[in-house]
């Protein structure tokens, strides 16, 4: 079975630039879960999604982020304009329905950004 | 506010050693607790989840124990082999199903 898919996998890009990260959740799975991983402060989870829905964007920085499910395969993560302290590496996961606490979440490959 | 906890923070061992470190997590409405192994480059991926008070997992050499009352967890490698060297994460789901997770105990093993 296909894991969850990120793209692209690596972005180097100009401060300023628009930034799109991609994701497909596995076949099934409910809830989304977009993560980023920065050497200050380690795995956060920036928003969730249960059912397409988002559910808590409370870890988004800024305004300057946001993210969208327009369907239960594809989910984005936009960043508009792009800062170098956006630098980092960008983690989606799903597992099936939020409400079921036992169920694992499985990670894609992550995407790392660079920002110039 | 949840507060999951993991000792130690690192752990230097030698190839054959067998080791363990600890997940500390709220001990009043439980659900569940994961554990999750993160290797250096690579993206987390879930061991296990524990749902019952004394439950016991194991996968290979890597086994999990649950203290649901008291809120703890422990996590046994017997045998540590160099590629076991990762990150061990545990995490523990509020009442929403966000994962609370703990700062992880970076384990490094040499040969």
């Amino acid at each position: 079975d296909a894991g969850v898919i990120q793209s692209p996998r690596h972005e180097v890009t100009e401060m300023g630039q628009e930034v799109t990260l991609r994701c497909k959740p596995i076949s099934g799975h409910n809830s989304l879960f977009w993560y980023r991983q920065t050497m200050m402060r380690g795995l956060e989870l920036l928003i969730y999604f249960n059912n397409n829905v988002p559910i808590d964007d409370s870890g988004m920085p800024e305004d300057r982020f946001s993210a969208k499910m327009p369907n239960a395969s594809f989910s984005t993560l936009k960043i508009q304009p792009s800062e170098p302290r956006d630098s980092a590496v960008y983690f989606c996961a799903s597992s099936l329905a939020l409400g079921q606490r036992n169920q694992p979440q499985h990670f894609g490959d992550g995407t790392r950004l660079s920002i110039l | 506010i949840l507060n999951v906890e993991q000792s130690p923070q690192s752990l230097h061992v030698q190839e054959g050693d067998s080791t363990n470190f600890t997940c500390s997590f709220p001990s009043s409405n439980f659900y569940a607790l994961h554990w999750y192994r993160w290797e250096t480059a690579k993206s987390p991926e879930a061991l296990f989840v524990m749902t019952l008070n004394g439950d016991e997992k194991k996968k290979g050499r890597i086994s999990a124990t649950l203290n649901t009352k008291e809120g703890y967890s422990y996590l046994y490698i017997k045998g540590s082999q160099p590629e076991d060297s990762a990150t061990y994460l545990c995490a523990f789901p509020n009442q929403g199903g966000k994962l609370i997770f703990g700062q992880g105990t970076e384990l490094s093993v040499k040969p």
